[in-house]
């Protein structure tokens, strides 16, 4: 049963567009991820959000950019994307203080032009 | 530094073996563990995790893992293995922190033969 939700499920764009994805989680869980796996299937941390606040910010481009407006809601804004970016985007959520397990949601795969 | 290597790339076996997916990680503090699945077409599902404890460690679908401190390693496993079963499978540690942060492994593609 999908508890975590994202969409769109698939975006195709141009070099240089922006873009914005959606994740939802109805666990109630008080924090939310967003990883990238790419083409081999890597999977690599990007953000994660506590309670509307951003407690991991890896090293990635400017241009990507989380947004929450609550626990259960965190979006993927991409200003002008590249043709590296394309991959699966994958959210997750889970509950703190640490070894909790996370739920995935479905992904969104964005292929950039 | 923290890391996860899981040096089997691709795993083939017969339905009905016994299969064990190696993974080793680099962490200096007490790690906590976990091994995902994920099937074709489908994203992540948490398989079990290792926090602290018996070494050994029983999750979902039948599968089973290791914890060795001595060799740094936590091994999947299941017998006997089914066709239903051929997937990728990811080792991941918990980074420094309390944040939930989760470094991959490469993952293992597991096919498991009729």
């Amino acid at each position: 049963e999908t508890a975590v939700f994202q969409t769109p499920n698939y975006h195709v764009t141009q070099v240089g567009n922006e873009v914005s994805f959606n994740c939802k989680q109805t666990l109630g869980h008080d924090t939310m991820y967003w990883y990238k796996q790419d083409s081999k299937k890597l999977l690599k941390i990007m953000f994660s959000y506590n309670n509307k606040q951003l407690i991991v910010n890896e090293t990635v481009p400017r241009r990507f950019s989380p947004q929450s407006s609550d626990k259960a809601h965190l979006n993927l804004r991409i200003k002008s994307v590249e043709p590296e970016d394309s991959a699966v985007y994958l959210c997750a959520s889970s509950w703190t203080g640490g070894a909790g397990e996370q739920y995935f949601g479905p992904g969104t795969r964005l292929t950039v032009l | 530094a923290q890391s996860v290597d899981q040096p089997d790339a691709h795993v083939t076996l017969s339905e009905g073996a016994s299969l064990e997916l190696r993974c080793s990680y680099s962490y200096s503090a007490a790690p906590y563990l976990f091994w995902y699945v994920q099937y074709p077409g489908q994203s992540l599902q948490f398989l079990l995790k290792y926090i602290t404890g018996d070494t050994v460690v029983k999750g979902t679908k039948g599968f089973e893992a290791e914890f060795r401190k001595s060799n740094s390693s936590f091994n999947l496993k299941k017998s006997p293995a089914h066709w239903s079963d051929s997937a990728k499978y990811f080792c991941a540690l918990e980074g420094t922190g309390n944040t939930g942060k989760l470094i991959f492994g490469l993952g293992t593609t597991l096919q498991v033969q009729p």
